[in-house]
């Protein structure tokens, strides 16, 4: 049972346009949400995180947003650049533990 | 910069054969996860060990065991492997058990294919 989901395995985008990564979860209970990037060949590297406390974070041209009625959250990112190709992963907190959701691949295209 | 280090990049092995798959961390993180990478799947969790002299299991830990005996090492081992083990295996820590920020650093992964 898939507790994370992110239910678009891919997504081109043109550069200099905003890029927007949907994930939904199921557990209410969850702590924390974070997203991870991914380049082929190496691990993944966390991006950011949002408490469930907030609605929104912003890091640079990275912010997420959460909402809890929804059990959603997104990660926009603006402008996307080529280098931003990556698979972007959606991570939730609770239980003592993090789980991840199913990847969603990010191309930027110049 | 180490951070994690995982051996072997990549490995082929034959259906019953045995395998340990190495994790080393120079951070001096309390806790240790490893995790496969399957296409469609995500990051799912074999086993996890929140510090040094402790295991336990996560979603999908059959056909897998681990070890702590330090802080720095977290060997996988496969007694018997089988085909549906082939994935890509990472190797991750954290400051702290399941970080309340969730933030993990993991290693570059060994690619795994059991035929």
């Amino acid at each position: 049972d898939q507790q994370v989901k992110q239910n678009s395995p891919s997504l081109s985008v043109q550069e200099g346009r905003i890029s927007i990564l949907n994930c939904d979860y199921t557990n209410s209970m969850f702590d924390y949400f974070l997203w991870y990037k991914k380049y082929p060949a190496e691990g993944p590297t966390f991006l950011i995180s949002i408490s469930s406390i907030k609605d929104k974070n912003e890091d640079g041209r990275f912010t997420v947003f959460l909402n809890k009625s929804a059990k959603h959250l997104s990660l926009h990112i603006v402008p996307s650049q080529p280098g931003d190709s990556a698979v972007y992963f959606c991570a939730a907190t609770g239980y003592q533990k993090v789980t991840f959701g199913t990847g969603t691949k990010l191309q930027v295209i110049p | 910069t180490a951070g994690i280090t995982q051996a072997p990049t990549s490995q082929i092995l034959a259906a019953g054969r045995s395998m340990t798959l190495r994790c080393t961390q120079d951070m001096r993180h309390n806790a240790m996860y490893w995790y496969r990478q399957d296409l469609g799947l995500g990051l799912r969790l074999i086993h996890y060990s929140n510090t040094a002299g402790t295991t336990g299991k996560g979603e999908v830990p059959d056909g897998y065991s681990v070890s702590r005996a330090n802080t720095d090492d977290f060997p996988l081992t496969l007694a018997s492997a089988v085909p549906s083990q082939t994935s890509v295996y990472f190797c991750a820590s954290s400051e702290v058990p399941a970080p309340n920020t969730g933030e993990l650093f993991f290693g570059e992964g060994s690619r795994l294919t059991v035929l």
